[in-house]
């Protein structure tokens, strides 16, 4: 079945840095387009990135454009995402999700990993 | 950006009852409106995309229905596994947006 398991989240000062990965499995990754989606108590839930297939077709939401980056390894069943010039709004759950048909639908979700901000 | 705004921020029933929960956007999304569910700590789950389309699994109890700005999620008959977080979201256009959630709590 399929599997999306997040790591790399953690408490990092303001400013900092951190990378996101998603270990993909039960699928054939290379075939579909993969997404992050984060989540906070103040924001709600917020589509950061999305990257296709082969990693061509990428764009991201504007709160995150210049200080984010998707990235995907085919070869490795993983999903990435560089987290630059961090602030206390970028504070949430880090989901990683699946869209079955690149359309912007999140079919499959991992269990989210937590990115906490903070001095 | 689509704003989505969800109504109401929290619906109380009873098992047995029937749910109905609304999305309005700021601008018309055409059929592009999806709908997911959120239980405390697990990650939102895909229930209907493209107003009316219940994702594999999903049952018949949960429907879609709405165009352009105007959409509703209908639960007959409510389940107690149904109570729950249920967020809206556009794709329309990007960014993809979600609406804020509406608890239905019992």
């Amino acid at each position: 079945q399929v599997q999306l398991v997040e790591s790399g989240g953690g408490l990092v000062k303001p400013g900092g840095s951190l990378r996101l990965s998603c270990a993909a499995s039960g699928f054939s990754f290379s075939d579909y387009y993969m997404n992050w989606i984060r989540q906070s108590p103040g924001k709600g839930l917020e589509w950061v990135s999305y990257i296709s297939a082969g990693g061509i077709t990428i764009d991201y939401g504007d709160s995150v454009r210049g200080r984010f980056t998707i990235s995907r390894d085919n070869a490795k069943n993983s999903l990435y995402l560089q987290m630059n010039d961090l602030s206390a709004e970028d504070t949430a759950v880090y989901y990683c999700a699946r869209d079955d048909h690149g359309a912007g639908i999140a079919h499959h979700w991992g269990q989210g990993t937590l990115v906490t901000v903070s001095s | 950006e689509i704003v989505l705004t969800q109504s109401p921020a929290t619906l109380s029933l009873s098992p047995g009852e029937t749910a109905t929960l609304s999305c309005r956007a700021s601008q018309s999304v055409r059929t592009y409106l999806v709908w997911y569910q959120q239980k405390p700590g697990r990650a939102p789950r895909l229930l209907i995309s493209d107003t009316s389309n219940r994702a594999t699994g999903i049952p018949a109890r949960f429907s879609g229905s709405g165009s352009g700005t105007d959409f509703t999620l209908t639960i007959s008959s409510l389940q107690p596994e149904d109570f729950a977080v249920y967020y809206c979201q556009q794709r329309g256009n990007w960014p993809y947006t979600f609406g804020q959630g509406t608890k239905l709590e019992i």
